[in-house]
């Protein structure tokens, strides 16, 4: 199995709290994703890292912002968590990009509760 | 962007039944990806294939490309296959973007 760890794997806040989740693997991949999985809508692409800080938006990224110090971790914040961000949050990483030749493998997810 | 559709939506097995599932897409691909969520929620990875024919264990995989769709068999289905099943793509003008279908739910009865 692929070494991606998630942290919290559990957590439920208030409206207007930050929140921050970390991807932490221990495979030197290059490239690391953060995705949502919503019931009706499968799983959406928030935002991506193809190096040390460089990071891109995905189709769902309004609300979200990513950090990339380091190779082996990805920071997923939600500056102020609204109730529309309750989710699953999964990371994910690939050794190449998804475009041609990766294969993605995911971490354990993250299950996030707005009240 | 491309569009992915998996069929069919639901299937319910009895234990040691065979079966294929099916991911439609609209574009050419130049990444296939086949996930197995089991009922904790976990996502595997079960194969890479953006053409050709895959096996691993009771699981394999076809993809024709030129045709736009992939097939997943699994054969003597055991309760522990349970779950849903994603296909994911990347192709058209989604290039370096998974796309992902909204997968088949499978119920393996014992």
């Amino acid at each position: 199995d692929a070494g991606i760890t998630q942290s919290p794997r559990h957590k439920v806040t208030e409206t207007g709290t930050p929140v921050t989740l970390r991807c932490h693997q221990t495979e030197n991949h290059r490239y690391m994703y953060w995705y949502r999985q919503d019931p009706g809508h499968g799983l959406r692409l928030i935002h991506y890292s193809y190096g040390v800080k460089d990071t891109d938006k995905g189709e769902v990224s309004d609300g979200y912002s990513v950090s990339r110090s380091k190779t082996e971790d990805f920071l997923l914040t939600l500056e102020s968590a609204t109730s529309s961000q309750t989710s699953v949050y999964f990371c994910a990483i690939s050794e190449e990009g998804v475009g041609p030749t990766g294969e993605l493998f995911f971490g354990e997810g993250s299950r996030l509760t707005v009240l | 962007g491309i569009q992915v559709e998996q069929s069919p939506p639901d299937l319910i097995l009895q234990e040691g039944a065979n079966s294929t599932l099916r991911c439609n897409f609209s574009d050419s691909v130049n990444n296939l990806q086949w996930f197995h969520q089991n009922p904790w929620g976990q996502l595997i990875n079960l194969f890479y294939i953006p053409s050709g024919t895959k096996q691993n264990g009771r699981l394999s995989a076809t993809t024709v490309a030129t045709e736009r769709y992939s097939l997943l068999y699994i054969s003597s289905s055991q309760t522990t296959d349970s779950g849903v099943y994603f296909c994911a793509v990347t192709g058209g003008t989604s290039y370096g973007k998974l796309t992902f279908g909204q997968g088949t739910i499978l119920t393996v009865h014992p």
